[in-house]
């Protein structure tokens, strides 16, 4: 089955510097990476996704991109801010249906974002 | 999303007893999901359920039980067999398109 790797567990920055996330996954099938944000005691949250029919996504200062042939993708977070202190979490899954198309989430990484 | 809801916030259970988590939802969404959150170890899949009357067994089944009567709702049963269920339990809804989203998520302790 899928196994989903990240790296690396805890991140801390200076605000306004930029934080890069990676995600490594094992099953070529998968198609599908969303990226889950999740505040302290609250529900994780989709912040951004991805699909293999592109490389790259962004959404104001959060980008996404894909490399289907090393079977990694990254989030990327550009000009950080203290609100962006959070836990983020990389899924993948197979969008053809069945058990596959499960999501199988990283462990996740604690970014700090240093006023 | 907001049209999730998970009930209770917080619960404690003690030694062999069993316990029901509620999960309800409005967005008419036809899979629904239970992911088990413990510290460092990021979102483990319990069960799901992608129709009514139907569910299949996740990663971490053991010693929990799940029924989907309704497409609305999809209730978790903590039971006895499970040794270690102190957790955060999140409950999930899906489209068939892989993109899910969570309830607010029940805070479960064994005392």
């Amino acid at each position: 089955g899928e196994n989903v790797e990240q790296h690396p567990s805890t991140l801390s920055v200076q605000e306004g510097d930029s934080a890069v996330i990676k995600c490594t996954y094992s099953d070529s099938a998968s198609n599908y990476f969303p990226w889950y944000k999740q505040e302290l005691g609250k529900r994780p949250q989709l912040i951004i996704d991805i699909r293999s029919n592109v490389g790259e996504k962004k959404d104001q200062r959060i980008a996404v991109t894909l490399n289907k042939t090393a079977k990694h993708f990254s989030l990327h977070i550009t000009e950080t801010q203290p609100e962006d202190s959070a836990v983020y979490f990389c899924a993948a899954a197979d969008s053809n249906g069945g058990s596959q198309g499960n999501l199988i989430f990283g462990k996740g990484t604690k970014l700090s974002v240093k006023p | 999303d907001g049209g999730i809801t998970q009930s209770p916030k917080y619960l404690f259970r003690k030694e062999g007893q069993n316990v029901t988590l509620s999960c309800e939802q409005n967005l008419n969404h036809d899979a629904m999901y239970w992911y088990r959150q413990d510290p460092g170890q990021g979102l483990r899949l319990i069960y799901y359920s992608q129709i009514v009357n139907d569910f299949q067994k996740g990663d971490i089944a053991e010693g929990y039980s799940v029924s989907r009567e309704k497409k609305e709702s999809f209730p978790l049963t903590v039971t006895s067999a499970q040794k270690n269920p102190t957790a955060f339990y999140l409950c999930a809804t899906g489209t068939g398109m892989n993109t899910i989203y969570f309830g607010e998520g029940s805070w479960l302790t064994v005392v």
